[in-house]
């Protein structure tokens, strides 16, 4: 069965650097989503992308947050600049078209830990 | 705004027994309600969704969720408890208003005792 993967599994920066993380969405899917989960916390939105372009963001997802479509098969998340509270899992997720209702199909996640 | 509530972080059940996980939920108009099931390392899994029609819905792994629109709830259920189900379950709801994204509970973590 096609699965969302993601890398790295984990990823350990320091505070004010650059992290990309990665993602290949199942190969027929065309939306695309990040989300994250704060340890403790709930799974939050962050953005969601179509027809490469963001389609919708939340509030979390500021000018330090970036996505990408950058060739047929990633899909990444940039944070420019991580902060402390960065740390968190993040996991991408895809579904095939807009009639999915809803039925997204997720990523293992990658736990990122900003020092 | 749309939101889930899980008021349980750990759930025990002794295998062979039901079980339940619950689930509230606010949402304005009707509501697209959905159970994910993650395994250690794994992604979020989907297990099962109410969109509309039967109250009582079936999904992967033998398990059902009941829809109670005036409780506003959506309780997962299992009628017997295995310990291969032990995982963390969250519970969303679709944002109506946006770009299908999903709305998650904190998640509650089920133990199943051998």
């Amino acid at each position: 069965e096609p699965e969302v993967t993601q890398t790295p599994s984990h990823q350990v920066t320091q505070m004010g650097q650059e992290v990309i993380l990665r993602c290949v969405p199942i190969s027929n899917h065309l939306y695309f989503y990040w989300y994250r989960q704060i340890l403790g916390q709930k799974v939050e939105f962050l953005v969601s992308f179509y027809n490469n372009e963001i389609s919708e963001k939340s509030e979390i997802f500021d000018d330090q947050f970036s996505v990408e479509r950058p060739d047929g098969s990633n899909f990444t998340l940039k944070i420019r600049s991580t902060k402390l509270e960065d740390s968190a899992m993040y996991f991408c997720a895809s579904i095939p078209d807009w009639t999915s209702l809803g039925t997204q199909y997720f990523g293992p996640g990658t736990r990122l830990l900003v020092l | 705004a749309q939101s889930v509530a899980q008021p349980e972080d750990q759930v025990n059940v002794a295998e062979g027994n039901p079980l339940t996980v619950k689930c509230t939920y606010s949402v304005s108009g009707n509501p697209y309600l959905f159970w994910y099931v993650q395994y250690p390392n794994r992604g979020l899994q989907f297990l099962l969704k109410y969109i509309t029609g039967d109250n009582l819905v079936k999904g992967s792994y033998g398990f059902e969720a009941e829809f109670n629109k005036s409780q506003t709830s959506f309780h997962l259920k299992k009628p017997s408890a295995l310990v291969s189900d032990s995982a963390l379950y969250f519970c969303a709801v679709r944002d109506m208003t946006g770009a299908n994204n999903l709305f998650f509970g904190t998640g509650t973590r089920l133990t199943v005792i051998p």
